[in-house]
């Protein structure tokens, strides 16, 4: 079984702060990691995923996350925020399984005010 | 490429009465999921085919939800009857299945609200 845990439900910023959005994640297998945006009114878009090798990776739109295997934890960070980052926010993770699914977390609504 | 279209957008019911949710994924992508998002919460997922078959469904209301894919490619969702917790956004993603590392393609959701 896994799970994710979304630390923070709603992440209020100013523009052009840094924002770091949490995610814990548990598993009883290797996983591959994700964060997924959504825009209001629209489906789920890969920001950025770890799948091995490097515990930081840089997604679309100058969102990075680290992967820590010992704190169980895959946060995802922007040095500067624009207002076109209003948005929520999923983590995910998926056993690296053939036919493994992918478990979501309850999401975070970044807010980004002028 | 085109993306995952689903059908419709949007649904007003009545509580007990039926509903029909149709998606066509990404071509080529051997893997179909149907997830709900209930307000407030991220995606749970309800099934999950590879080509024609079952993979995982064990979180799927069989008492009144159903879900099927025709020669491994579109799916469709029923919900019959319908309850009022069942208004949600239901989502549609596939994946590849050679080489698969998990990313999800979802499309944009058909929203459910049941009165």
């Amino acid at each position: 079984a896994q799970s994710v845990t979304q630390l923070d439900s709603q992440v209020p910023v100013f523009e052009e702060a840094p924002v770091e959005l949490r995610c814990n994640y548990s598993s009883s297998v290797s996983v591959y990691l994700f964060w997924y945006v959504q825009y209001p009114n629209q489906g789920l878009q890969l920001l950025l995923k770890y799948l091995s090798g490097s515990t930081l990776v840089k997604g679309i739109n100058g969102f990075e996350a680290e992967f820590n295997k010992s704190q169980t934890s895959f946060h995802l960070r922007k040095p500067s925020v624009h207002i076109s980052d209003t948005a929520e926010y999923f983590c995910a993770v998926r056993a690296n399984t053939n036919a493994g699914k992918s478990t979501f977390g309850d999401g975070t609504t970044l807010t980004v005010k002028p | 490429e085109a993306g995952v279209a689903q059908s419709p957008r949007y649904k007003i019911i009545e509580k007990r009465q039926s509903v029909a949710f149709w998606c066509n994924p990404i071509s080529g992508h051997a893997t179909l999921y149907w997830y709900q998002q209930i307000l407030g919460q991220g995606p749970k997922l309800l099934i999950q085919f590879q080509n024609n078959g079952v993979v995982d469904d064990s979180q799927l209301p069989k008492d009144r939800f159903s879900a099927e894919r025709l020669k491994g490619v579109d799916s469709t969702l029923k919900i019959q009857p319908a309850k009022l917790e069942d208004s949600a956004v239901y989502l549609c993603a596939s994946s590849k299945l050679q080489g698969n590392t998990g990313e999800l393609f979802f499309g944009e959701g058909s929203r459910l609200t049941v009165l």
